[in-house]
């Protein structure tokens, strides 16, 4: 499978509650990454994990953990929602070298808006 | 702390006319990679173009290219005779040495070509 699929598209949520977000990466790639992207700015790095690990993170509060499974697939979790964690979350993948030759293959991301 | 800078928030052309869209990034680290992302109105990021720190060749491919010039710590691109489907949001970005595979970001810039 090629590409990296995120779901779903559009999430609203209301503040205080928790929330998971899904992330299909392309086959054969062991290294998933979780971006934050808020309206008009660059993305910003939250974790990352390597064959089902987590192998670095941002400076993001605990709240935000993540999972990553044997069938290339990850999820991002949030727990107790704030208005502020309104943004674009965007999935990347790549294989065993980080990214550093053919780049990291991303999600269209999940718009997430808490009320 | 790596940090990568786009001073240009916005840029508006005229189709077939060139534009370079300026990145300074600033790193301790000896050994860093750079990178050019794509950012569609649909959302997902489309990767352009790497560089490594040892590599100062600049590159064209079809319409872009790249000048890197680490005396000046820039990594700029230029798209030649723009078309209306170069439209969307170019972000710079920059990963390696004690970052590991975080990817940090510029804010990017909206290019508008206009037909």
């Amino acid at each position: 499978e090629t590409g990296v699929t995120q779901s779903p598209t559009h999430l609203i949520k209301t503040r205080g509650q928790q929330v998971t977000l899904r992330c299909s990466s392309q086959s054969g790639h062991n290294t998933v990454s979780w971006y934050q992207q808020a309206l008009g700015q660059g993305p910003q790095f939250i974790f990352q994990y390597y064959r089902e690990e987590e192998n670095g993170r941002g400076n993001f509060p605990p709240r935000f953990s993540g999972l990553q499974f044997p069938n290339y697939s990850s999820e991002l979790n949030v727990n107790a929602l704030e208005l502020d964690d309104s943004a674009l979350y965007l999935c990347a993948s790549s294989d065993d070298r980080g990214g550093y030759y053919g780049g990291y293959t991303f999600g269209s991301g999940t718009r997430l808006t808490v009320v | 702390a790596q940090k990568v800078t786009q001073a240009q928030t916005e840029i508006s052309v005229v189709e077939k006319e060139d534009v370079t869209l300026d990145c300074v990034y600033e790193t301790r680290d000896t050994t860093y990679y750079l990178f050019w992302y794509k950012q569609p109105p649909s959302g997902e990021l489309v990767f352009l173009i790497r560089r490594n720190s040892f590599d100062e060749q600049n590159e064209i491919s079809g319409r872009y290219s790249w000048n890197f010039q680490k005396s000046t710590s820039s990594f700029n691109f230029t798209i030649t005779a723009s078309q209306v489907v170069d439209s969307a949001v170019y972000f710079c970005a920059l990963t390696g040495g004690r970052a590991g595979n975080m990817l940090t970001f510029g804010g990017g810039t909206r290019l508008m070509v206009k037909p």
